[in-house]
């Protein structure tokens, strides 16, 4: 089984709607992440959290939210969609280690907003 | 500004050697990520360089010269299956991973 899980992997969504994006991690990291990827751009940082009580704005947090149930869940939330949040979302997970705390990431969701 | 800059793309052939490098510009420094990304794939880790010098992982080599701000990911023995992209991810001083736009990599039988 994946060790970081995102639902749904597609979804196809119109102006305006509100949409949740979920993932779930079963490494037992503190530490988790939300991105998002472009074509030609590199991953830019939507939200990120330390712990269940610890939410942080990344680079581009404007008409996103979150919501950190518990150390295994992390939703993203997109109030009110509008085409260019088109794009594919990852979710990744780390904790400080070995190797200087490398991200495991979701398999990710390509969402679409028309 | 924060800034990460690497080829847009490269073609090499299989069995050979290919370098890509990566020159980096950020508000401190607390280490530097390769991941390699398939097409609609997930970023998998391939290396981590914190202190100068060579990294070596099989096939994989990382160097990174931090007075230069510049690294380098070596591929050595080129497979059909190293066609992908290779994202350069410097951690800065507040420990946020900044990301390069990536590399991609077309290799040629």
């Amino acid at each position: 089984d994946a060790d970081v899980t995102q639902t749904p992997r597609n979804r196809i969504t119109k102006t305006g709607k509100r949409i949740m994006l979920e993932c779930s991690q079963t490494k037992g990291h503190d530490r988790m992440y939300w991105y998002r990827q472009d074509p030609g751009l590199g991953l830019r940082l939507i939200y990120y959290s330390f712990d269940v009580k610890d939410i942080n704005k990344g680079e581009i947090s404007d008409g996103y939210s979150v919501s950190r149930q518990a150390q295994a869940k992390f939703s993203l939330s997109l109030e009110s969609a509008i085409p260019n949040q088109t794009a594919l979302y990852f979710c990744a997970t780390s904790d400080l280690g070995q190797d200087g705390g490398e991200q495991y990431f979701g398999p990710g969701t390509r969402l679409t907003v028309t | 500004g924060q800034n990460i800059d690497q080829p847009t793309e490269m073609t090499a052939t299989e069995g050979a050697i290919v370098q890509i490098n990566c020159t980096y510009q950020t508000s401190g420094f607390n280490g530097l990520f390769w991941y390699q990304q398939h097409a609609g794939e997930a970023p998998t880790f391939l290396s981590y360089n914190v202190l100068d010098g060579l990294e070596e992982k099989g096939r994989f080599s990382s160097f990174l010269s931090r007075s230069k701000g510049y690294s380098y990911l070596l591929l050595k023995e080129l497979q059909m299956k190293d066609s992908a992209s290779y994202l350069c991810a410097v951690r800065d001083g507040d420990y946020q991973l900044i990301w390069g736009a990536g590399t991609k990599l077309i290799i040629k039988p």
